[in-house]
């Protein structure tokens, strides 16, 4: 089971910022919440993660409510080759270690336009 | 190499073959790991190596289904006796010990034919 849900498909302006929203309201307190991104007929890339403050890297920036039930990934300057199905994904492994698998559910679709 | 390498990158089969879908991971990463994406579908977890065994299996759906990595690096998924359902994009990955970032190679298109 995924454990969180996300919009279907979003729309975005080329140079502004792209919000996608996630809600993941079971997430325990050793669950990390990850995203990682589809480019059509590529592998999923990861893009950034966190616990329960917000982080922020050269892709994105993540930001995670206080009550850790849901977050919110942002693209600050969205371009064309951020169109992409982005996943929202909590660890679920049960020893709290970082490794094992992944529970990608459907993502949202992100469409950049110009 | 740079990145997980996945060869075939396409692979047609006809009902019933056996076929071998190859993984190489980045050096270094003890971590491997098989997930199938039908289309439309997010990625399906099939099953996770720490070093030379599956430390989890759970998610191969049965037993045509069979996965190898026997010096810790190179990995083959095996399906015996394959069926239309089967096909599907495989995708393989590979992370360091930490399991920050894994990274995913392109994947093999199976057709089943």
């Amino acid at each position: 089971d995924a454990k969180t849900t996300q919009p279907t498909s979003m729309d975005c302006a080329e140079g502004r910022a792209a919000n996608l929203p996630c809600n993941h309201s079971t997430i325990s307190g050793n669950e990390y919440v990850y995203w990682y991104r589809q480019i059509h007929s590529q592998g999923p890339q990861y893009i950034i993660h966190g616990l329960k403050n917000n982080e922020t890297n050269e892709m994105a920036s993540l930001i995670i409510t206080e009550d850790r039930k849901s977050s919110t990934l942002i693209l600050p300057h969205a371009t064309l080759r951020d169109t992409a199905v982005y996943y929202c994904i909590v660890r679920t492994d049960s020893r709290g270690s970082t490794l094992g698998r992944l529970y990608f559910g459907r993502g949202t679709q992100l469409t950049v336009w110009p | 190499g740079a990145g997980v390498s996945q060869t075939p990158s396409n692979k047609v089969t006809e009902k019933g073959k056996y076929v071998e879908l190859r993984c190489d991971p980045i050096s270094g990463h003890t971590a491997l790991y098989w997930y199938r994406q039908s289309l439309g579908q997010g990625p399906e977890f099939l099953i996770y190596f720490q070093g030379t065994g599956a430390a989890d299996d759970s998610g191969l759906p049965n037993d045509r289904f069979f996965a190898v990595r026997p010096e810790g690096s190179v990995s083959t998924l095996k399906i015996q006796r394959t069926e239309r359902g089967d096909s599907a994009v495989y995708l393989c990955a590979s992370s360091a010990s930490d399991g920050y970032g894994y990274t995913f190679g392109s994947g093999t298109r199976l057709t089943v034919v």
